[in-house]
């Protein structure tokens, strides 16, 4: 069973900075098949990047996905208001791969 | 595009099984272009993927839940479907149905959710 561990757990910038959030996997993964997601209070999550760097239509370009094999990384690179929120990476697809990060909350500083 | 709708009730009894539906519209579950899954999500707290079926009827599920789920298919209805059987109130969550594609340039997508809440 593939785990994955995202930090930090909280992530305390300001608004303008670069925010750089962590997916780390117990092994190996296939990059075609990780996602990010945004989710902000009573809202379902928001598909932001899929495929590991593939941003999903409508998600502003400064949010960037990278990373293969065992690391993947989320970055904004200017953070905006409304982007404070938690943040899960995925990998989906068929089994055993699925399963979810415990989340990195994203708050302001 | 290929879009889901959960429905089912909102409210089961301790013990009880938990059944929800998922609508899929704008494209066949048939046509082999995905894995239909099941994740949750509880009140505070993170996303659980609960498991999948592909549209010939094969199936994997969460091994935490796995001695008490089932996903169905009913392709004339374009339909999938969930059944959680002896809920506790740790099983009361928002339900989404969500599409894997098998292609990998194509994104993930979820339906809205559905909160079911276990009370007696």
């Amino acid at each position: 069973e593939i785990v994955l561990t995202q930090s930090p757990g909280t992530l305390s910038l300001s608004p303008g900075e670069r925010a750089t959030l962590s997916c780390r996997a117990s092994q190996s993964v296939s990059s075609s098949y990780l996602a990010w997601y945004q989710q902000k209070p009573g809202q379902a999550p928001r598909l932001l990047i899929y495929g590991a760097s593939s941003r999903a239509t409508g998600i502003p370009d400064r949010f960037s996905g990278s990373g293969s094999g065992t690391d993947f990384t989320l970055t904004i690179s200017r953070l905006e208001p409304e982007d404070f929120a938690v943040y899960y990476c995925q990998q989906y697809g068929s089994s055993p791969r699925n399963t979810f990060g415990q989340g990195t909350r994203l708050e302001i500083k | 595009q290929v879009q889901l709708q959960e429905s089912g009730p909102g409210l089961v009894k301790p013990s009880q099984t938990l059944s929800l539906t998922c609508t899929v519209s704008g494209g066949s579950i048939s046509s082999g272009d995905y894995y239909w899954s099941w994740i949750r999500q509880p009140p505070g707290k993170g996303l659980e993927w609960i498991g999948y079926i592909y549209y010939s009827g094969s199936t994997y599920y969460n091994p935490s839940l796995k001695s008490r789920v089932t996903i169905s298919v009913d392709t004339s209805k374009n339909q999938f479907s969930l059944k959680l059987s002896s809920v506790t109130a740790a099983d009361t969550a928002v339900y989404y149905c969500a599409r894997d594609p098998t292609n990998q340039w194509e994104p993930p997508g979820w339906g809205q959710g559905t909160l079911v809440t276990v009370s007696s």
